[in-house]
């Protein structure tokens, strides 16, 4: 079974500070792993993702995340906030593509406050 | 190219009603998603369709639900009789084979009083 745990609910940032939105992951299989972004009134938009290879993954908006075995953690970071990243943050992780299932089991969200 | 949209993006119902959902994914997308958020509760997945056929409905929470996908394009997806406990936003999303992204729709918020 999969499973994935984001730590704080809510996240409030000043502007120009770091963004470090944190997630956890338990995973039988080796997880693909995915961060997206909701803005209000929109759908999903998918940040960015891990599924093989390089451990350190860039996606859009600046933001990035780093795939961390030992420590089941794929933590969202950016260097410097903007008050459009104000949003909710969801981590998700699945065992494979569409043809093997992949169904995302997401976390709880993060909300994202950004202040000037 | 268009993307997920889904009808209608409010449904505000009597408990015991009927209430059908539309999704139409991404011309040429042969997975299709559905997930629900219950106010305060994470994205939880409900069914996974490839093309026309059900791949996985573990999620489904019960047999008041009726997802349906005709000719492997658009999707339904009927609740019936609805109870206040389905008030949540449905979620559609669809990828292509052996691809591992998602795209979602903009969701249906569905509230049963």
């Amino acid at each position: 079974a999969q499973s994935v745990t984001q730590l704080g609910s809510h996240v409030s940032v000043s502007e120009g500070a770091l963004v470090l939105l944190r997630c956890n992951y338990s995973s039988s299989v080796p997880p693909y792993l995915f961060w997206y972004v909701q803005y209000p009134n929109q759908g999903l938009q998918l940040l960015l993702k891990y599924t093989t290879g390089a451990t350190l993954v860039k996606g859009i908006n600046g933001f990035e995340a780093e795939f961390k075995k030992s420590e089941t953690s794929f933590h969202l970071t950016k260097p410097s906030a903007h008050m459009s990243d104000a949003a909710e943050y969801f981590c998700a992780v699945s065992d494979g593509p569409g043809n093997q299932g992949g169904k995302l089991i997401f976390g709880q969200g993060t909300e994202l406050s950004v202040k000037p | 190219e268009a993307g997920v949209t889904q009808f209608p993006s409010h449904s505000v119902i009597e408990k015991g009603q009927t209430v059908t959902l539309r999704c139409d994914p991404i011309s040429g997308h042969d997975n299709l998603y559905w997930y629900r958020r219950v106010m305060g509760k994470e994205i939880k997945f409900l069914l996974h369709f490839v093309k026309e056929s059900k791949q996985d409905e573990s999620g489904m929470p019960n047999n008041r639900f009726l997802a349906e996908r005709t000719g492997g394009t658009y999707s339904t997806l009927k609740v019936q009789p609805a109870e206040l406990e389905d008030s949540g936003v449905y979620f559609c999303a669809s990828s292509q084979v052996f691809r591992n992204e998602q795209f979602f729709g903009p969701g249906t918020r569905l509230t049963v009083l």
